[in-house]
């Protein structure tokens, strides 16, 4: 069975952009969370999709936003992008939804802001 | 919210010997543990989970521990192997499936010695 897939792997973005990060699930996960991985922060919590809807939301600002379509694939949105918004961006799915679950992650997005 | 922490930030071991990583949380609401770990470059690999019910879990050379009376979770591996270096990550969410994810340690990086 295929992993988590994330696409694109590595993005270079100016300030004050916007940028679209995708994720393709586990076949047959219908819970895809994002995370963000800092080395002064570690990895936090951004928002969880289960069938479409967004379940739990980390306390990041508004500027980040997700979605997740009927496939189960989401994206996730960062408008007005700042410096400390370089980070490896991480998704990852679960068969089921909430974090009781063991959930597994795709190898992460690379963006970094200039 | 409360945090999940790592004792020591770097752990070099021989090559053969057993390694245990530490992690001590907070949250006295937490209910299911997991042990992740990220090789770089990729992102965090499923090792082993465990929930409250339980205070010993054994997977394939890996070893969770759980004692709840001080919240204290530990990961043994047993005859470490120069595959095992990486970061490795505690992981928690409290009882319910809480709703803010599940919250990372900052991890400790294992370095195996030849």
């Amino acid at each position: 069975k295929a992993g988590v897939t994330q696409t694109p792997r590595y993005l270079i973005k100016t300030r004050g952009q916007q940028v679209t990060l995708s994720c393709s699930p586990i076949s047959g996960h219908r819970s895809v969370s994002w995370y963000q991985q800092t080395p002064g922060q570690g990895l936090q919590f951004l928002f969880e999709y289960f069938s479409e809807t967004q379940r739990n939301k980390g306390n990041f600002p508004g500027r980040f936003s997700g979605r997740q379509f009927s496939n189960s694939r989401s994206e996730m949105n960062v408008s007005t992008l700042e410096l400390g918004d370089s980070a490896l961006y991480l998704c990852a799915s679960s068969p089921r939804g909430g974090f009781g679950y063991e959930q597994y992650f795709g190898p992460g997005t690379r963006l970094t802001v200039t | 919210g409360e945090s999940v922490g790592l004792h020591l930030p770097t752990l070099s071991v021989q090559e053969g010997d057993n390694s245990i990583i530490n992690c001590a949380y907070s949250n006295s609401a937490s209910d299911y543990f997991i042990w992740y770990k990220q090789e770089s470059g990729k992102g965090p690999q499923f090792i082993i989970d465990i929930r409250s019910n339980m205070d010993k879990r054994q997977g394939q050379r890996v070893t969770v521990l759980l004692n709840k009376t001080v919240k204290h979770l530990s990961l043994q591996i047993a005859a470490t192997q120069p595959g095992d270096s990486a970061v490795y990550f505690c992981a928690e969410n409290e009882r319910g499936g809480g709703a803010d994810g599940l919250t990372f340690g900052k991890g400790t990086h294992l370095i195996i010695q030849p």
